[in-house]
This record gives C-alpha cells, structure tokens and sequence, in this order.
C-alpha cells in the first residue's frame, strides 16, 4: 500500500493477557517510530528503528512493552500482561532517511478492560 | 515545564480568518514538525522544518532558532482546518546515520472553524 497502516484497528482485551500490534511501514522507509496516546492526553513517543535495530528505547513504559522490526519493514509491538492504563491509541510512523518527515499510520485502539 | 508549550490551547475562528497557533520550546533541536489531528484520529504531518520558513497551500510554518520559537499560519481559514494542531520537536541527532530521533510532542491547539 501507499501508506503506514497497521493491524488490528480496534483491540479488546482482557487485563493480564498479551496483546502485540502490528505496524507496516511505508515501503522503502528505514526509519520506523511507535507512539501512544491515551484518552485526553499528548503523543508520547515509545520507541524508534533505524533498520532492525532499535537505538532509543527510551520511551517503553515498562519491561512489559517490547518491540522488535525483521527485514527492515514490518514492526511488532508486544504488550505483555496488559493493564487498564495501558488503554490507548497506539501510532506507527515511518520515515526515511532523505526527508525526516513522519507519515503516521491510523493507529491501533486498545482498551484493555 | 513542559519542553514544548503551544498556544492557545483551544481557538475558534471565524471562516475566512487569518489563524496563528504557537509554539515555544526549552531544548535544543534538530529540526520541529507540524502534524494536525483530524476529528477522526489521523495524524497528518504538515511540515519538518529547521529553519526559515515553509509554505504549502494556505498553511505556512515559520521558525526562530535564536528564540526557540515556530508559529503555524492559516490563511483564509475553512471549517475542514478544524483539527488538533500538533508542535513537535527532534532534539539534536545522535549517530543514528544522520537525522533521526524521537519527538517531544506539545499538547496540541484545538482549532475550530465556523461557517
């Protein structure tokens, strides 16, 4: 496709369980950023790719987030034992190197309940 | 204090008005987005710049480095601006191949248009 898009679009989930949210960047973009927002509040940025390898993990909320990105391309973000403050819009962006400007996907709901 | 302050918050306008939204920010950076937020959700980035001035459409994005300081320009403003206004900035890139980085994110300007 022409843009980032990302699966699935809504996800119900129950408190404890695993989650992982998919991202599909635009192709040929080596760069590759995880975002979140919840209800009422900013963006916050969670994690960044340069290729497969991830240089600033800084925004992982807890050692219950994880990322990985194979191929250069498709990106997993796993939530492990989900809790209701992990309840937010999950963003992926990409970008390549020439331009530096973020295409943003439409995101992934998840309420956890 | 949050690195990146927008202002106003919230602005209602009138179609056909000349829109400013504003942003200050406290650290140094490498370059500041624009990204608007559609009523929907979608996040659409407007413009990347490091300097100067940019200009597409109606929109126009200006940035002061010495006052660390951008503003975001609507003219002849349409009920379809009506967004959330997003200010973003990249601080100064480390040795990830030259121009990446996270974003620090302002809270946003919500910006209604009336017929």
């Amino acid at each position: 496709g022409a843009g980032v898009s990302q699966s699935p679009s809504n996800k119900v989930t129950e408190k404890g369980k695993d989650v992982e949210l998919r991202c599909d960047p635009i192709s040929g973009h080596t760069a590759l950023y995880w975002y979140r927002q919840s209800l009422g509040q900013g963006l916050e940025f969670l994690i960044y790719f340069q290729g497969n390898s991830a240089p600033d993990k800084s925004g992982l909320p807890s050692d219950r987030f994880s990322a990985e990105r194979t191929g250069g391309s498709v990106s997993t973000l796993t939530i492990q034992r989900t809790q209701q403050e992990d309840s937010a819009v999950y963003l992926c962006a990409s970008s390549s190197m020439l331009s530096g400007l973020q295409y943003f996907g439409p995101g992934t709901r998840l309420t956890v309940l | 204090k949050n690195e990146v302050e927008q202002s106003p918050q919230n602005l209602t306008a009138q179609e056909g008005e000349f829109i400013t939204i504003n942003c200050s920010y406290s650290v140094g950076i490498s370059a500041l987005h624009w990204l608007q937020q559609h009523p929907g959700g979608g996040i659409v980035s407007l413009f990347m710049l490091s300097s100067g001035k940019k200009k597409h459409g109606r929109l126009i994005a200006t940035i002061n480095i010495q006052e660390k300081h951008s503003s975001l320009h609507i003219t002849a403003s349409h009920p379809r601006d009506s967004a959330v206004y997003i200010c973003a900035v990249r601080p100064p890139s480390r040795n990830y191949g030259g121009s990446q980085g996270n974003l620090i994110f302002g809270k946003g300007t919500k910006l209604s248009v009336k017929p």
